[in-house]
């Protein structure tokens, strides 16, 4: 496709389930980022990858969140024992270009994850 | 303390009337500001990027300006929508944070008939 295509776009799990959250982004594009948002609020950071290496993960909330991006493609979030604090839209972006602070960032629909 | 606030916090004007939004920033020095237009239920998208040498730069009817001296952006949008209804997110980012955009918490603007 010509954007970048999240899936599920939506997902509810039981407290202590495991989710996974995928990401295609738009062919050809170095960059991958994902993002977290609450409600109301702005999106907040948590990794990004430079073609399949993971340059930065500090905004991982917890040992519990891991991404990966194997071969430089599509990328996976995965959570493992969900808690309800993790309820939230999970945003995948990218960027033709290495770097985030020229180039312009494509985000994807997101996928909203709620913990009952 | 938020690195990026913006205000109002929502706004609800007539179709056809013009509106200002304002982003204040404390991230400095940055390398670029940009504003994105998000519809509820979906991804951010882009409006207009500035870099700190630029005062203005517009898209349609959407006109962003840039005051680096005292770290304040507002987005104006002119002859508005109902399509406009969305919230608009400011975002800055900064060589000190590497590729972390700092976003702040947007502005949620609803334009009725």
């Amino acid at each position: 496709g010509a954007g970048v295509s999240q899936s599920p776009r939506y997902k509810v799990a039981k407290r202590g389930q495991d989710v996974a959250l995928r990401c295609d982004p738009i062919s050809g594009h170095v960059s991958l980022f994902w993002y977290q948002q609450a409600l109301g609020q702005g999106p907040e950071f948590l990794t990004y990858f430079q073609n399949e290496a993971q340059l930065d993960k500090s905004g991982l909330p917890s040992d519990r969140f891991f991404a990966e991006r194997p071969e430089g493609s599509v990328s996976t979030l995965k959570i493992q024992r969900t808690q309800q604090e993790d309820s939230a839209v999970y945003l995948c972006a990218s960027s033709l270009v290495g770097s985030a602070l020229t180039g312009e960032l494509f985000f994807g629909e997101g996928s909203r994850l709620t913990v009952l | 303390k938020n690195q990026v606030e913006q205000s109002p916090q929502s706004l609800i004007i007539l179709e056809g009337k013009n509106c200002t939004l304002q982003c204040n920033y404390t991230v400095s020095p940055f390398s670029n500001l940009r504003w994105y237009k998000q519809d509820t239920g979906r991804g951010p998208v882009s409006l207009t990027i500035m870099t700190f040498s630029e005062n203005t730069k517009s898209n349609g009817r959407y006109t962003a300006t840039l005051d680096a001296d005292t770290k304040q952006s507002s987005l104006h949008i002119t002859a508005s929508q109902l399509s406009d209804s969305a919230s608009y997110i400011c975002v800055v980012s900064a060589m000190e944070y590497g590729n972390k955009l700092v976003f702040g918490a947007g502005t949620i603007l609803r334009v009725k008939s």
